[in-house]
């Protein structure tokens, strides 16, 4: 059974220019999470959806920064303008949500790099 | 606002000895997860811990749970290299699907 597909792996883009990171969540999941990985921040949560429908987006860092999930197959995370400060590694991960909220699986994870 | 605590931070160790990891969090769960990662990797699930007085096993690590003490230990037994990795606990708040995740441990071992 696939995982969770994320694209890009790797993306070096100029500050300014637009970026969009895709997710392919697990297929039956109902629950997709995007999270931000930094060396001083740690794992941070941006955004979840809960059968497609943003439910907090509190970790949102600012405007620049959109998630939109349009089915239960796909979302993306798009950062425009981009900065310098936006490097780092995006992960997606999906769960199952029901009676008992489960464990979340990650992708591999979109590094980017801002110049 | 759920705070998770992970120490220590960074731990080298030698192979064949025993060390515990700890997380402490903030308010009331109803779930703990322990999670592991390679450099340059995803996360890969560990333990899922659900209920006070948990433990589960897999190979030389052990994860429990006590939700009085809002503590959870993820003790190596026996290390050996192959387990160098960064470990993280997450913690659910309760009634809420987000994860908060620890600053996680980067455990060395060496031979």
């Amino acid at each position: 059974d696939a995982g969770v597909i994320q694209s890009p792996r790797h993306e070096v883009t100029e500050m300014g220019q637009e970026v969009t990171l895709r997710c392919k969540p697990i297929s039956g999941h109902n629950s997709l999470f995007w999270y931000r990985q930094t060396m001083m921040r740690g794992l941070e949560l941006l955004i979840y959806f809960n059968n497609n429908v943003p439910i907090d987006d509190s970790g949102m860092p600012e405007d620049r920064f959109s998630a939109k999930m349009p089915n239960a197959s796909f979302s993306t995370l798009k950062i425009q303008p981009s900065e310098p400060r936006d490097s780092a590694v995006y992960f997606c991960a999906s769960s199952l949500a029901g009676k008992v909220f489960g464990e979340l699986f990650f992708g591999e994870g979109s590094r980017l790099t801002v110049l | 606002e759920l705070k998770v605590e992970q120490n220590p931070l960074f731990l080298s160790m030698q192979e064949g000895k025993n060390y515990t990891i700890y997380c402490n969090y903030s308010t009331t769960s109803d779930r703990l997860y322990w999670y592991r990662q390679d450099p340059g990797k995803s996360l890969e699930s560990l333990f899922v811990l659900l209920s006070n007085g948990a433990v589960k096993q897999e190979g030389r690590l052990m994860a429990s749970l006590d939700t009085k003490a809002r503590l959870s230990t993820l003790h190596i037994t026996a290390a050996v290299h192959d387990l160098s990795a960064t470990y993280f606990c997450a913690v659910g708040l309760q009634g809420a699907q987000k994860l908060v995740f620890g600053q996680g441990t980067r455990l060395t071992i060496n031979p």
